[in-house]
């Protein structure tokens, strides 16, 4: 069966802190591997990854994706109160006949406290 | 923001009552998802559909049925509903041709059944 794994389930940590979110997956016809934020409503997107070793770097935050040990890292530097949220790691796989589809890991809660 | 539009925001419903939600779109995108998150489980797609009358199933779809007669509209129907369908709809998109890629995510539609 496809699953998607993430850890911690919930962290705290304080401002000025650096975080690591570790996602781990078992997923046949692998596509890619995306990073989501979630604060109180929708979950908007992150990082896509598809190719292994080559990271991806948006201001503080970086994902790095290693496909030979099927797992993925969210790098958070320096956090912020604002960096608080549910951040979600999802897999795409391939179907064949359709475009696929996306499994999400069930999150982790990331708290930054002043 | 992608232009996608979820509604009802909230309904509450008594056990057995018919229910639709809708998912409407402004961005032409070819497919589009009905994902449900519960505390504990994540984000878990209940269908999806890859084109006008294009449907299939997901992985919770059993009690749920779409409908898509236009690409602008995503149909969510409980045809009786039960309490164990209370939770947060949201309907996503998505205009990747190469599997899956970025969804965009409703604001979501929070149903409680009593």
């Amino acid at each position: 069966e496809d699953k998607v794994v993430q850890s911690p389930l919930s962290l705290v940590v304080h401002e000025g802190d650096t975080v690591t979110l570790n996602c781990s997956y078992e997923v046949t016809n692998f596509r890619s591997l995306l990073w989501y934020k979630q604060e109180k409503k929708a979950p908007t997107f992150l990082f896509m990854l598809t190719s292994s070793g080559i990271e991806k770097k948006s201001g503080r935050l970086s994902s790095i994706l290693d496909k030979k040990e099927l797992f993925s890292i969210l790098n958070i530097t320096a956090t912020q109160t604002g960096d608080s949220a549910i951040y979600l790691c999802a897999v795409g796989r391939w179907d064949g006949g359709s475009q696929g589809n996306l499994i999400f890991g069930k999150g982790t809660k990331l708290s930054v406290k002043p | 923001d992608a232009g996608i539009t979820q509604s009802p925001r909230h309904k509450v419903t008594e056990t057995g009552t018919p229910v639709t939600l809708r998912c409407h779109q402004t961005e032409n995108h070819r497919y589009m998802y009905w994902y449900r998150q519960d505390p504990g489980h994540g984000l878990r797609l209940i269908h999806y559909s890859y084109g006008v009358k294009d449907t299939d199933k997901g992985e919770v779809s059993d009690g749920y049925s779409v409908s898509r007669s236009k690409t602008e509209d995503f149909l969510l129907t409980l045809e009786s509903a039960t309490s164990s369908q209370t939770s947060v709809y949201f309907c996503a998109i998505s205009e990747s041709r190469q599997g899956p890629g970025e969804l965009f995510f409703g604001e979501g539609s929070r149903l409680t059944v009593l």
